[in-house]
């Protein structure tokens, strides 16, 4: 079956530590997505990727990186500049620059500082 | 820039009310519009679109109409479930140069049906 997979589902992080969200989709996609949740907030963009080895900074990205190496996969690297990481992260895909294109969304990753 | 509105929640309901979400939206041009659902531990599912004026997307017994003249695309649904108990997100895709296609969302709208 087609679609998108985000691994670890929870994710436990100390405080000064890097870590790194898999995102993987086997759509054949150009287009994939970072998305921060937080309650009350809605979802907000981090980084965007429309094709192989470019990637965009969306409306949050200061403390994150992302790389885009492969067309199947968006890794997500939250780094210790990002003052406050605790949150749901959503990974998604969609065909690129068509407007009238649903995104498809992983399971999310919950990521806790402790 | 583009943006979407939509009505605080949570809203509770019992099972068989009716259900009305607000959406409005402001954009350049015209885009295409989108009611996705999260339940809960989840992530999004889309739920219905419309791409043009006066469409009307339907899906599950929901339906919106994207309304031009209003800017609004309320999601609607005659008679809820314990089942649509979820967060409801309206959304449009961003035609600004290089983001094309982007989805920028409202802040969700919290669901709960009681039984």
């Amino acid at each position: 079956d087609g679609g998108i997979t985000q691994s670890p589902k929870y994710l436990f992080r100390k405080e000064g530590q890097n870590v790194t969200l898999s995102c993987e989709q086997n759509l054949n996609h150009d287009a994939m997505y970072w998305y921060r949740q937080d309650p009350g907030q809605g979802l907000r963009l981090i980084y965007y990727s429309q094709i192989v080895n470019d990637f965009q900074k969306g409306d949050i990205a200061e403390g994150y990186s992302v790389s885009r190496e492969k067309k199947e996969s968006f890794p997500l690297t939250v780094t210790s500049a990002q003052k406050n990481p605790t949150a749901f992260y959503l990974c998604a895909s969609s065909i690129a620059g068509q407007l009238n294109t649903e995104a498809f969304f992983g399971q999310g990753t919950r990521l806790t500082v402790v | 820039g583009d943006s979407v509105t939509q009505m605080e929640g949570p809203v509770t309901l019992s099972e068989e009310a009716f259900l009305t979400i607000n959406c409005t939206y402001t954009a350049t041009g015209y885009p295409s519009l989108f009611w996705y659902v999260q339940y809960p531990g989840e992530g999004l599912q889309l739920l219905l679109k419309a791409t043009k004026a006066d469409d009307k997307g339907s899906n599950k017994g929901f339906e919106a109409t994207y309304r031009k003249e209003t800017t609004s695309f309320h999601l609607e649904k005659g008679s809820v479930q314990v089942s649509d108990s979820a967060v409801y997100f309206c959304a449009l895709s961003d035609r600004n140069g290089g983001s094309q296609g982007n989805l920028i969302f409202g802040k969700g709208t919290k669901l709960s049906v009681k039984p």
